[in-house]
């Protein structure tokens, strides 16, 4: 099993739509997790940060469910500017190593 | 707010040439990273520092160097390119880890080895 797995993609939403996506992760010892943003070329940046349940910020809420060890991010009435990749992100407990997953990219169509 | 600052943004390379990579950040921030992210995959951890002088490798050190001599300054140096390093190189910088910080990314350099 991976360490952190994503849903590649890509997930083609009309605007206004609602769309999730999930990231499982096999390390059962990590606290915190991050979604990061990273559009075509360019840096990742942060977006959201999840230490307990979940965490809601306008549109975007991300959940962690600690049992099944995953983390999900809703986004809900969909932009055109959210059409970017999706990235999660654990980092392991005691060190330095940060996973990265792959990406879950968005397509938001007009 | 100039944050982290990475330069070139492009680079090609013959292989077995050498170069080095710039990042510099004006934020004081003790801890920096660099991070390689070939097409369609994670990131990367390749070496990070936890301040001056202080440096140690990551999951995919080979065939790089990196130097900590200030707080501000952390090059990546190449040796002897290989087709392999082709890829994009990011560099970050954070106030703390422990896992609980938030990491400041450059612009990124993307680097072709022919």
């Amino acid at each position: 099993r991976k360490e952190v797995e994503q849903d590649p993609g890509p997930f083609n939403v009309p605007e206004g739509a609602t769309v999730a996506f999930n990231c499982t992760y096999s390390n059962s010892a990590s606290q915190s997790f991050f979604w990061y943003r990273q559009d075509c070329r360019k840096e990742p940046k942060l977006l959201m940060s999840v230490y307990s349940s979940g965490n809601e910020d306008g549109r975007f809420t991300a959940q962690l469910n600690r049992a099944s060890q995953y983390i999900s991010l809703l986004i809900r009435d969909s932009k055109l500017s959210d059409s970017a990749t999706y990235l999660c992100v654990v980092p392991l407990t005691g060190g330095f190593k940060t996973i990265f997953g792959a990406g879950t990219r968005l397509f938001v169509k007009a | 707010n100039a944050g982290v600052t990475q330069t070139p943004k492009f680079r090609i390379l013959k292989i077995g040439q050498s170069m080095t990579l710039q990042c510099a950040q004006d934020m004081n921030h003790n801890y920096m990273y660099w991070y390689r992210q070939d097409p369609g995959m994670g990131l990367k951890l390749i070496y990070y520092s936890v301040g001056a002088g202080i440096t140690d490798k990551g999951e995919v050190p080979n065939g790089y160097n990196v130097s900590r001599s200030t707080t501000e300054d952390f090059p990546l140096r190449l040796e002897l390119a290989a087709p392999s390093q082709t890829s994009v190189y990011f560099c970050a910088s954070s106030y703390r880890t422990g896992g609980n910080e938030k990491l400041f990314f450059g612009s990124g350099t993307q680097l072709s080895v022919l």
